[in-house]
């Protein structure tokens, strides 16, 4: 999995609960990403970093929140989880210093909100 | 906005079987085309990066290729361990997001 690892891997939590999920990557990759996958849905892109502290949106972001304080650290939370928020949660690294760049996932989380 | 198909769903094979998927894709302004292999409960793992149209890329029994608009993975001869669910996404120029398909997942028999 590239050197990135995912915590925690299975969580279970009830609607209404804070709920934060950690990346973290040993490549130095300046580009981070989480994507969340859904049945039918393929992966989708939540929010994304391009540095320490700089981060935007993707195209389901409503509900989540990220923060990136050092390069290998990358945090999504869900401020107030929603059933509509269960789902398999990965993050993705990618290096963009070349010409061509490649992104590598995570082994992902899978939340559960009741 | 950058949209990717894949046909199709679903794709039972009987071992050596040789087949192919689809990948058709709308994007202003192809970057990269990618193909990524996802075994159940695990992230996807890269396969191939394709670049301009009439590219191809091969590992093993696979083998990607790419047109102006659509990008199939062949899969020749093959084994059970190929079983997966096989994802492909583009990314547009000047932008380092992905857009990916649903994904098209093969079972391979012995």
């Amino acid at each position: 999995d590239a050197g990135i690892t995912q915590s925690p891997r299975h969580k279970v939590t009830e609607t209404g609960t804070p709920v934060t999920l950690r990346c973290h990557q040993t490549e130095n990759h300046r580009y981070m990403y989480w994507y969340r996958q859904d049945p039918g849905h393929g992966l989708r892109l939540i929010h994304y970093s391009y540095g320490v502290k700089d981060t935007d949106k993707g195209e389901v972001s409503d509900g989540y929140s990220v923060s990136r304080s050092k390069t290998e650290d990358f945090l999504l939370t869900l401020e107030s989880a929603t059933s509509s928020q269960t789902s398999v949660y990965f993050c993705a690294i990618s290096d963009p210093s070349g010409a061509r760049e490649t992104q590598y996932f995570g082994p992902g989380t899978r939340l559960l909100v009741l | 906005e950058d949209q990717v198909t894949q046909s199709p769903e679903a794709l039972r094979l009987q071992e050596g079987e040789s087949s192919s998927l689809n990948c058709s894709y709308t994007v202003s302004g192809l970057r990269g085309l990618f193909w990524y292999r996802q075994d159940p409960g695990k992230g996807p793992e890269f396969l191939f990066t394709l670049y301009s149209a009439g590219e191809e890329k091969e590992k093993e029994r696979l083998k990607a290729t790419l047109t102006k608009k659509e990008s199939f993975l062949h899969i020749t001869a093959p084994k059970p361990e190929d079983s997966a669910t096989y994802l492909c996404a583009v990314q547009a120029k000047g932008n380092y997001k992905l857009s990916f398909g649903a994904g098209t997942t093969v079972t391979v028999r012995a």
